[in-house]
């Protein structure tokens, strides 16, 4: 079975410090991992996608096929970043997501 | 160009009736999802749609909830005998695939349904 874990249900960090996101997923196959994000009053969107290696609003995310990890980081928190995130995979059943984050940036 | 469109943005019914939800996909894509948003719960799958295959019904939680999709665009979502656990967000999305890293998912702006 498919599953998305996001063990923290709210994280606050001070403007300027790093972030972390945890994100680990269940699946026997080659995953697809995904991080959506939800900024307030506007619809859910894709973040970043794990196949592109891209960096977007300075967020990163490497899977980790060993530990089954898809952490999203960003070296330098900023207010704008304040959202709810979602980690996601797409394996062979339509995508999965977790129960997602709230990163509050505090100034 | 257009989003996917929900409607309605906002909807109040009482417990005990039944309610629908559309959603507009993108044009030309060719999938279609719904989810559920609740609090605490994250966004939980309820069922999709790709192109003329029949659909993946695997996540409706209970034989009160169907969904339909037209002539492969519109799709709407019925609730039947509304109860008090269905509130939640409704969201639509769309994509031009079912799965995989150059699919991604264009959401809508969800259905926010409130059942006294």
């Amino acid at each position: 079975a498919q599953r998305v874990t996001q063990p923290e249900k709210l994280l606050s960090v001070f403007k300027g410090a790093p972030v972390e996101l945890k994100c680990n997923y269940s699946y026997s196959g080659s995953p697809e991992l995904f991080w959506y994000v939800q900024y307030s009053r506007q619809r859910l969107q894709l973040l970043l996608r794990h196949i592109s290696r891209e960096s977007i609003k300075g967020f990163t995310a490497d899977l980790n096929k060993g530990e089954t990890s898809f952490h999203l980081k960003k070296p330098f928190a900023q207010e704008e970043d304040s959202a709810m995130y979602y980690c996601a995979l797409s394996g062979n059943t339509p995508l999965v997501f977790g129960k997602g984050t709230r990163l509050s940036v505090i100034a | 160009g257009a989003g996917v469109s929900q409607s309605p943005s906002n909807k109040v019914t009482e417990k005990g009736k039944d309610v629908e939800l559309r959603c507009d996909p993108i044009s030309g894509h060719t999938a279609l999802y719904w989810y559920r948003q609740s609090l605490g719960q994250g966004l939980e799958f309820l069922i999709y749609f790709q192109g003329n295959s029949a659909p993946d019904k695997s996540g409706l939680p209970s034989d009160r909830f169907s969904a339909e999709r037209t002539g492969g665009s519109v799709s709407t979502l019925t609730i039947q005998r509304t109860q008090q656990e269905d509130s939640a967000v409704y969201l639509c999305a769309s994509s031009l695939s079912i799965q995989g890293a150059f699919a991604p998912l264009h959401f809508g702006n969800g259905t926010r349904l409130t059942v006294t």
